[in-house]
């Protein structure tokens, strides 16, 4: 049973525009949420996280928005470069317990 | 320079054998995981250990074995009772937080 989902397994944007992915969870338990980048037959680097307790965390040109009664995060990438074409994961923790994943989406930055 | 090691990089095994892949870590990190990852799936816990000589099964370890004989290595053996073993491999390594590092992963392939 997937408790994180990414449903939108693809994603196409313009070079400066901005790049919207989500993730849903169901267990209400998690309480740290994490972004992770990768590149193909490279492992995920870590991109951005947010704690349970927060609805917003900024870092450069990502953000993440939490929505803990949709149980819903968002990340936001502004502006999009060609250099953010990648596989991105979101992943949620509990308790500093395990991460568990979503399928990833594939974002691709044109030119 | 701190991080992890996996190796190899690509990995062949035939038909009915055991192989041994290899993750090694000098970040000092007393908890390490092995995750899974296969086309259009997010990453899947094999086994993961919090401390050395200790180590739990994941949401997929039938097939797996693992050992945590030193902080710095945690080897994940995939044995022939793995049905379907093709797949990238995954190491990580945590820290107290939720800083997990991850290595740049062995490519399994049954031949």
């Amino acid at each position: 049973d997937q408790q994180v989902k990414q449903n939108s397994p693809s994603l196409s944007v313009q070079e400066g525009r901005i790049s919207i992915l989500n993730c849903d969870y169901t267990n209400s338990m998690f309480d740290y949420f994490l972004w992770y980048k990768k590149y193909p037959a490279e492992g995920p680097t870590f991109l951005i996280s947010i704690s349970s307790i927060k609805d917003k965390n900024e870092d450069g040109r990502f953000t993440v928005f939490l929505n803990k009664s949709a149980k819903h995060l968002s990340l936001h990438i502004v502006p999009s470069q060609p250099g953010d074409s990648a596989v991105y994961f979101c992943a949620a923790s509990r308790n500093d317990y395990k991460l568990s994943f979503g399928a990833g989406t594939t974002v691709t930055v044109r030119a | 320079d701190g991080g992890i090691t996996q190796s190899p990089k690509y990995l062949f095994r035939k038909e009915g054998q055991n192989v041994t892949l290899s993750c090694e870590q000098n970040l000092n990190h007393d908890a390490m995981y092995w995750y899974r990852q296969d086309p259009g799936q997010g990453l899947r816990l094999i086994y993961y250990s919090q401390i050395v000589n200790d180590f739990q099964k994941g949401d997929i370890a039938e097939g797996y074995s693992v050992s945590r004989e030193k902080k710095e290595s945690f080897p994940l053996t995939v044995t022939s009772a793995q049905k379907n073993p093709t797949a990238f491999y995954l190491c990580a390594s945590k820290d107290g937080n939720y800083g997990y590092t991850f290595g740049s992963g062995t490519r399994l392939t049954v031949v």
